[in-house]
């Protein structure tokens, strides 16, 4: 069974439209991330939270929020959809914050189209 | 200018031959290198990982080697098996006080039976 649930998919969307990706984990871990995966982009670090609070972002764009609403979830809501938004979306998380000390668990991703 | 290389965007071997990955890397800060495995349709998975205190990481058939002076490293996959084909992503964080992996752009291994 997945440990970390990423919800929906596949998203379609319009230009100018918004979107919300749901990420449930179920490893009792204490940091959450997202990273993002353009076509011919390397996996790309978005945001990092721990125990719900907002560690580090790295995403110049307002329109990229994320929302946690409890220890476990980290959702990613994105507002004015543009075509270059288009990736697949992945959640991640580990035990706690620190990557060399905690291995890093991803979800299968949100792959989203934006026409 | 990415600080994570690969240099090889696809590799394809023979099964039972060793399949090398390269990865080079800028921060001279980086000092924990974690390779992830990617099948199509699901998120990257740590496979293996070194840090900059060794120069050899071995886990049954897959293995690091590390250079820190030329700030390159390998990963070894020897008796390569169909299911071995995946993409495979090079990544390095400075572990202290560091909260992200930077990842290099994969290396498609196709291995062929």
């Amino acid at each position: 069974d997945p440990k970390i649930i990423q919800k929906p998919k596949y998203l379609v969307a319009v230009t100018g439209s918004e979107k919300i990706l749901i990420c449930e984990q179920y490893l009792g871990h204490n940091a959450m991330y997202w990273y993002r995966q353009s076509a011919k982009k390397p996996l790309e670090f978005m945001f990092s939270y721990s125990y719900q609070k907002l560690m580090d972002n790295q995403t110049a764009s307002s329109r990229f929020q994320p929302q946690s609403s409890k220890k476990n979830h980290l959702d990613l809501q994105i507002t004015a959809l543009k075509p270059d938004d288009s990736a697949t979306y992945f959640c991640a998380s580990s035990q706690d914050l620190g990557v060399g000390q905690n291995t890093l668990y991803f979800g299968a991703g949100t792959r989203l189209s934006v026409l | 200018q990415q600080q994570v290389r690969q240099s090889s965007q696809s590799l394809t071997v023979w099964e039972g031959e060793t399949a090398i990955l390269n990865c080079s890397y800028e921060n001279s800060a980086f000092d924990y290198f974690p390779w992830y495995q990617q099948f199509p349709g699901e998120g990257p998975a740590l496979l293996i990982a070194i840090r900059s205190v060794s120069d050899k990481k071995e886990d049954g058939r897959f293995t690091i080697f590390f250079n820190k002076r030329e700030k390159n490293l390998s990963l070894h996959i020897k008796d390569s098996q169909p299911g071995d084909s995946a993409t495979y992503f090079c990544a390095a964080s400075a572990s202290s006080g560091s909260w992200q992996l930077i990842f290099g752009s994969g290396t498609q291994l196709t291995v062929m039976p």
